[in-house]
C-alpha cells in the first residue's frame, strides 16, 4: 500500500530548532512531489510549499518562505520540514501529502496522518 | 495568501443530496482546470476525492462529484450517508505573487 509515514507528535520551548519527516513507502519516491500543508487549531489549511525528491527543488508559499525549510533525502525516501526557531503561532498539525502527477501536479493523492507540533513556554 | 471561500456548514438527512460551493477568483478556479476536493476526519489522512475539477481517484464513491462554472467550483455529494459526515476542502492552482496553491476556508458536512 502507498503511504506516506509521518514522525511523531513534539512539544517544543518557544526558540528551540525541530525537523519532522515524513517517509514514503510502496512508490518511486523521487518521482512524485512531496508538500507540506498547515492546519492550526480550529483553522483550515494552509499551503506552504513542495520539493521535487529527485533534485531538491523547492517552491515555496510566500506566507511560509524564510520561516521554515523543506529538504528531502531520496535515498532513505525521506522528506522534511524543519525550523530553526520555533514560535508559539508555529504551534499546528502539519500534513505531509504526495503530488498526484509529475512533474505537473495539480493535487495531492496520498496524504501522512499528520504530525502535532505544540510550541509551549 | 487569501483561500477560498466556502460555506462554513452544509447538513443533510441521509439519503438527501448537498452541494458545496468554492469561490475564487480568475487566476486561480476561474483560469485552471486544477480544481480539487478533499475530504478530512479526525485521526485519518485527509482523503482526495475529486482532482481536475471533476475526476475521481480510484475507489472513491460515485456519489461524489465535482463542478466548475466561471471562478466558482462545486462538490456534490448524492445518496448522504453518516460516513460523509467530514470537513472538506477546496483546492486550486494559481498564479499570481501568492502561493502555488491555494485551499478554501473548509466547510463542515453534517448529516443530520
Amino acid at each position: 500500500e502507498v503511504q506516506l509515514v509521518q514522525s511523531g507528535a513534539e512539544v517544543k520551548k518557544p526558540g528551540e530548532s525541530l525537523k519532522i519527516s515524513c517517509n514514503g513507502s510502496e512508490y518511486r519516491f523521487e518521482t512524485y512531489w512531496i508538500g507540506w500543508v498547515r492546519q492550526m487549531p480550529g483553522k483550515g489549511l494552509e499551503w506552504m510549499g513542495i520539493i521535487n525528491p529527485s533534485n531538491s527543488d523547492t517552491t515555496y508559499s510566500p506566507s511560509f518562505e524564510g520561516q521554515v525549510t523543506i529538504s528531502a533525502d531520496k535515498s532513505i525516501k525521506t522528506a522534511y520540514l524543519q525550523w530553526s526557531s520555533l514560535k508559539a503561532s508555529d504551534t499546528a498539525m502539519y500534513y505531509c501529502a504526495r503530488g498526484n502527477k509529475f512533474p505537473g501536479m495539480n493535487a495531492f493523492d496520498i496524504w501522512g496522518l499528520g504530525t502535532m507540533v505544540t510550541v509551549s513556554s | 495568501q487569501s483561500a477560498l471561500t466556502q460555506p462554513v456548514s452544509v447538513s443533510g438527512s441521509p439519503g438527501q443530496s448537498i452541494t458545496i460551493s468554492c469561490i475564487g477568483t480568475n487566476t486561480d478556479i476561474g483560469g485552471y482546470k486544477y480544481v480539487s476536493w478533499y475530504q478530512l476526519k479526525p485521526g485519518k489522512a485527509p482523503k482526495l476525492v475529486i482532482f481536475e475539477v471533476s475526476i475521481r481517484p480510484s475507489g472513491v464513491s460515485n456519489r461524489f462529484s465535482g463542478s466548475k462554472s466561471g471562478n466558482t467550483a462545486s462538490l456534490a455529494i448524492s445518496g448522504l450517508r453518516a460516513e460523509d459526515e467530514a470537513d472538506y476542502y477546496c483546492s486550486s492552482y494559481r498564479t499570481s505573487s501568492a502561493a502555488l496553491f491555494v485551499f478554501g476556508t473548509g466547510t463542515k458536512v453534517t448529516v443530520l
